[in-house]
């Protein structure tokens, strides 16, 4: 069974505020990844990191900014919520000889 | 540049019933492809993955899938559908030198009746 772990499950934000999006895996996997989901839509990654002290921009535009100083952990910031970031967003990390990704159950975020 | 097509949000079947669900690919490198399935209020969960080895794909859950360059098809089917297949199912691909950065298909929705 997957170990990576997300917080909060749900969460409903004023617009303005700041927000941290919790992902930890125990694992010791060293590549770890960020989706955003729109009902209906596929999957997007906003933000991937290999190690320690890399992070890289995904595919998608992201007003999100991450951070890895630890292996295990993978916090999504958004400085200011707006309703626009409502959404799905999905954790999942990997090791770097076996491709196979383990998914977080997602942080469903709405912003009033 | 990678793209995955999922034809039809939605399917529905009977229990006991073939399912398939279509996949299209766009890749101009050999490529990695995968069927992932997210069950409510779960994560995602690896199906089954293509990685260049036999092109018919033996999953989870009785889940097959087949690999065929000449349509850049990777159809997902199994023989009898069962309630418990009630899920949303996407297909993803991606580039052999990142095996970690997925495109991923719209997905479909899989519902089974009684």
């Amino acid at each position: 069974e997957a170990d990576i772990y997300q917080t909060p499950r749900y969460l409903v934000i004023g617009t303005g505020k700041k927000i941290t999006l919790e992902c930890s895996q125990t694992m010791g996997h060293d590549k770890m990844y960020w989706y955003q989901q729109d009902p209906g839509m596929e999957l997007h990654l906003i933000h991937y990191s290999y190690g320690v002290n890399s992070t890289e921009k995904g595919d998608l535009s992201s007003e999100s900014t991450v951070s890895r100083i630890r292996t295990e952990h993978f916090p999504l910031t958004l400085e200011s919520a707006r309703p626009s970031h409502t959404s799905q967003y999905l954790c999942a990390s990997s090791d770097r000889v076996n491709e196979k990704l383990f998914f977080g159950s997602g942080t469903q975020l709405s912003v009033l | 540049a990678q793209s995955v097509t999922q034809l039809g949000s939605h399917v529905s079947v009977s229990e006991g019933a073939l399912v398939l669900l279509r996949c299209n690919y766009s890749s101009s490198v050999p490529p990695y492809l995968f069927w992932y399935v997210q069950y409510p209020n779960q994560g995602l969960q690896l199906l089954l993955k293509y990685t260049s080895a036999a092109t018919l794909v033996k999953g989870i859950n009785g889940f097959e899938a087949e690999f065929k360059k000449s349509e850049t098809s990777f159809h997902l089917t199994k023989p009898s559908a069962h309630m418990s297949d009630a899920a949303e199912y996407f297909c993803a691909v991606s580039d052999r030198g990142n095996t970690g950065k997925l495109i991923f298909g719209q997905g479909t929705t899989l519902q089974v009746k009684p």
